[in-house]
C-alpha cells in the first residue's frame, strides 16, 4: 500500500534556481510529516520537518509547505546547489508508523 | 558524536543460504529500527525496538527473517533462508525517543541474493 507517494522519480534545476520537491499521502491519520536526503552509499540523514498544526516551516534555504486538505506536502530548496543533488524522500508519522515515499532523484546542473 | 553503525557494508548469498546484518545505534538512542530499502523504493520499516522489546514486528517476515537487540544497545536481523526477493539495501536508524522525532540512520546493508 502506498500511503504517502513521490511521483516524480527524478527533477533537474539549474544552479540557483528554485527546486520543488512535491509528495502526496492518502492516510488523514498521518500528523508528523519528515524529509530526509539521501547520497550514494549513505543512509537517509534528517532534513527538515513539519507538524501538521503549522503549514510551513523553514531553515535557511529549505522550506517544507503543507496542505493538509489536499495531503499534500512539499519542499522547496532556494537557491538549489550542485551538492543538493541527492534522492529526497519525504516521510509521514501517525503516532508510531512511520511510512516512506519512494524518493525524488535531484540532480542540480552548474 | 558517533553515527550508527553497520557491518557488513555489502554482502552476496546464494538463495536458500543465511546471513546476518548487525547494528549498532546512537549512544543512549532507546528506539532501534531495521528498515528494508528494494531499489526504486522508499524505506520500509521490519521492525522497531524500544529498549530490548520489540514495538512492531508487523511487516517482518517471521518465516525467515528474525531479529534480537538482547542487551538493549546493538541487535542482529538475520534471514534463513534468503529468497531472491530478498535483495535490497537494509538500513538500520536509531532515536532517542518516539517515531515522531528524526531517525538517524546508518549507511546500510546491501544484500545481493543470487
Amino acid at each position: 500500500d502506498q500511503q504517502v507517494k513521490q511521483n516524480s522519480p527524478s527533477l533537474s534545476v539549474q544552479e540557483g534556481r528554485i527546486s520543488i520537491l512535491n509528495c502526496d499521502y492518502t492516510n488523514s491519520m498521518f500528523d508528523y510529516f519528515l524529509w530526509y536526503k539521501k547520497y550514494p552509499a549513505e543512509g537517509p540523514t534528517f532534513l527538515i520537518s513539519i507538524s501538521s498544526i503549522k503549514d510551513k516551516n523553514e531553515d535557511g534555504r529549505f522550506t517544507v509547505f503543507l496542505n493538509k486538505s489536499a495531503k499534500h506536502l512539499s519542499l522547496h530548496i532556494v537557491p538549489s546547489q550542485p551538492g543538493d543533488s541527492a534522492v529526497y524522500f519525504c516521510a509521514a508519522s501517525a503516532s508510531v508508523d512511520m511510512r516512506f515515499g519512494a524518493g525524488t532523484r535531484l540532480t542540480v546542473k552548474p | 558524536e558517533a553515527g550508527v553503525a553497520q557491518s557488513p557494508r555489502y554482502k552476496i548469498i546464494e538463495k536458500r543460504q543465511s546471513v546476518a546484518f548487525w547494528c549498532n545505534p546512537i549512544s543512549g538512542h532507546a528506539t532501534l529500527y531495521w528498515y528494508q530499502q528494494i531499489l526504486g523504493q522508499g524505506p520500509k520499516l521490519l521492525i522497531q525496538f524500544q529498549n530490548n522489546g520489540v514495538v512492531d514486528d508487523s511487516q517482518l517476515p517471521k518465516d525467515r527473517f528474525s531479529a534480537e537487540r538482547l542487551k538493549g544497545v546493538d541487535s542482529t536481523l538475520k534471514i534463513q533462508p534468503a529468497k531472491l526477493e530478498d535483495s535490497a539495501v537494509y538500513l538500520c536508524a536509531s532515536s532517542s525517543g518516539t517515531l515522531r522525532e528524526k531517525l538517524f540512520f546508518g549507511s546500510g546493508t546491501q544484500l545481493s541474493v543470487l
